[in-house]
């Protein structure tokens, strides 16, 4: 099973700053099924991103995914008030999902 | 406006059972798979299972292996989930999220509770 990990566990920056959020696999993943989720407080998780640097509908053009391999990135250009939140990776591969163990977006 | 509504959550006493469901709206049920993921209080997400739309794939967390069953009715636009011998550490809110093209889950239900406890 691939492991996913993230880091840091918690980022703690201030409206208007940039975000960047890593994302480790403990074996290669095809980057087609790379997918990043962001989840608030009580609710359920949103699609971000899909193969990796796939904008899911809807989402804004500040958050971009990249990366490959072993080692993937989610950046938020410019933090507005509704993006401190949770964020996930997540990995298909070998009849198994996994998810990362998520990184908090707080507000400094 | 593609929608899935969890219901079926509960108190459950250990080694009891609980059968949750995901009704679904406003995409074509019977072509898509179906997940079912979880998430313990304050802790992160656990995919937990996976059926194709045929219903002639179906994949298990090794942690559910044996004790939990997925099903689904097309014809219902219903998919389930049979929990059986239930543990205090499957105590979390249990999501039923759409597949896509390579694995990325979306939508997601709102989420339905369930609490083993003595």
């Amino acid at each position: 099973e691939i492991v996913l990990t993230q880091s840091p566990g918690t980022l703690s920056l201030s409206p208007g700053e940039r975000a960047t959020l890593s994302c480790r696999a403990s074996q290669s993943v095809s980057s087609s099924y790379l997918a990043w989720y962001q989840q608030k407080p009580g609710q359920a998780p949103r699609l971000l991103i899909y193969g990796a640097s796939s904008r899911a509908t809807g989402i804004p053009d500040r958050f971009s995914g990249s990366g490959s391999g072993t080692d993937f990135t989610l950046t938020i250009s410019r933090l507005e008030p509704e993006d401190f939140a949770v964020y996930y990776c997540q990995q298909y591969g070998s009849s198994s999902w996994t998810f990362g163990q998520g990184t908090k977006v707080e507000i400094k | 406006e593609v929608q899935l509504v969890e219901s079926g959550g509960g108190l459950v006493q250990p080694g009891g059972s609980l059968r949750l469901s995901c009704a679904a709206s406003g995409f074509t049920f019977s072509s898509y798979s179906m997940n079912w993921v979880r998430q313990a209080p304050g802790k992160g997400l656990e995919w937990v299972s996976y059926i194709s739309s045929s219903s002639s794939t179906i994949y298990y967390a090794d942690s559910v292996k044996g004790r939990f069953t997925i099903s689904r009715d097309n014809a219902k636009n219903s998919l389930y989930l049979q929990m059986n011998s239930l543990r205090d550490e499957d105590t979390a809110v249990y999501y039923c999220a759409r597949s896509r093209w390579f694995g990325e889950l979306d939508p997601w239900g709102q989420g339905t509770l369930v609490t083993v406890s003595s």
